[in-house]
Formats: C-alpha cells, sequence, structure tokens
C-alpha cells in the first residue's frame, strides 16, 4: 500500500528551528517528485516546493526561496522541510505530495503536520 | 507568480451541474497541458479529482470532468450531489519549473 506519513504535530516558539519529515512506502521513493504544500488557517493550498529524491534536484517557489529548506534522504525514504528561525507566521497545516504515477498531478497525500508558532 | 484566479464561491442544488474556472497565464495554465484538480474537506487532504486537464484518476466519479480554453481551465461538476460539497482547488506547472494553485472554490450544495 502507498503511503506517506508526516511526523507529528509540533509547537515551537519564534526564532526557533524545526525539520518536519514525509516518509514514503510501498513505491519506488526516487521515482516520483515530492511536493511541499503550505495552509495557513482558515486559507487556500499554497506551494511550496518540489524536490526529485532521486537527484535531489529542488525547486522553491518564489515566496518561499530563502525562507525555508527543502531536502530527501532517499536511504530512508522520507523527505524534510526544515526552518531555521520559525516566524509566528509559519503557523499552518503542512502536506507533502507525491506525483506517483503521474508526471505532473500529485496523487497521494500525507496526512498532514501542523505547525504552531507562538511565543 | 501569483496565485490563478478561481471563483470564492459557487453554489448549485442538488442534481445541477457547476462549473468552477481557473485563469492564469500564457507562463502556466496556458503553456502546459498539466493542470490538476483537487478536491478538499475540512479537516482532511486535498484529493486528486482530475489530471491533465480533462483525464479522471482511478475511482473518480465521472460527474467530474475538466476542460481547458487559453489561459483558463474549468473543472464541471455534473448531477450534483451532497458530498461535492467541499473546496476545490485547480494547480498548474508553470515555466519556472515550479507549481502554482488556484485561490480555491467553496462549493455549496444547496
Amino acid at each position: 500500500e502507498v503511503q506517506l506519513v508526516q511526523s507529528g504535530a509540533e509547537v515551537k516558539k519564534p526564532g526557533e528551528s524545526l525539520k518536519i519529515s514525509c516518509k514514503g512506502s510501498g513505491y519506488s521513493f526516487t521515482t516520483y517528485w515530492i511536493g511541499w504544500v503550505r495552509q495557513m488557517p482558515g486559507k487556500g493550498l499554497e506551494w511550496m516546493g518540489i524536490i526529485n529524491p532521486g537527484d535531489s534536484d529542488t525547486r522553491y517557489s518564489p515566496s518561499f526561496q530563502g525562507q525555508v529548506t527543502i531536502s530527501a534522504d532517499k536511504s530512508i525514504s522520507t523527505a524534510h522541510l526544515q526552518w531555521i528561525s520559525l516566524k509566528a507566521s509559519d503557523t499552518a497545516m503542512y502536506y507533502c505530495a507525491s506525483a506517483i504515477g503521474y508526471r505532473s498531478a500529485w496523487s497521494y497525500w500525507g496526512q498532514g503536520t501542523l505547525v504552531t508558532v507562538s511565543s | 507568480q501569483s496565485a490563478l484566479t478561481q471563483p470564492a464561491s459557487l453554489s448549485g442544488s442538488p442534481g445541477q451541474s457547476i462549473t468552477i474556472s481557473c485563469t492564469g497565464t500564457s507562463s502556466d495554465v496556458g503553456a502546459y497541458n498539466y493542470v490538476s484538480w483537487y478536491q478538499q474537506h475540512p479537516g482532511k487532504a486535498p484529493k486528486l479529482m482530475i489530471y491533465d486537464v480533462s483525464n479522471r484518476p482511478s475511482g473518480v466519479s465521472n460527474r467530474f470532468s475538466g476542460s481547458k480554453s487559453g489561459n483558463t481551465a474549468s473543472l464541471t461538476i455534473s448531477g450534483l450531489q451532497a458530498e461535492d460539497e467541499a473546496d476545490y482547488y485547480c494547480t498548474s506547472f508553470t515555466s519556472s519549473g515550479t507549481y502554482v494553485f488556484g485561490t480555491g472554490t467553496q462549493v455549496t450544495v444547496l
């Protein structure tokens, strides 16, 4: 069974660092792109960036370039989304998604990781 | 890279049809046939409903259909049912090699 399983909810203070994860199973992890999506409370979906786990080719949406780091460790079939210094405005649900079986459509999604940043 | 433009909300009675538009530019929707649509119920992850403009993944009802003309893509839901009440988002591949979402449309079944 294909699954993307994300790490659990996080509560952090402004200025702290954070790395959340998305573990793929049931498919060839290095074959399909993985993307990260932000959904702020009560708002729409926003693409943050995508990564090819096979060669680590990473592309960031302009709004997120320099704000986060996307990486993948193919040895453990896991993608990561990382912040160096969180802000209150980073409070959101974060989803990973994979284009499994498709050239350019996001067919499988993780369950989401809720990140709350508050002093 | 601006979000694709969708109507904020649409509504219809059971059995009716509604069409959600998704307007982009010649650098995204107009340039590629890589437009897909997602359904999101409250508190849930998005679900792929249409890919490559007009194709349905296995298991998605044939009441959902997609099309594109120029810089505007559309999702039509025919025979509206209560379970179709959700938020819908389009997304397109862009000339910068990334993706952009639409602003989202809240569909209400009256």
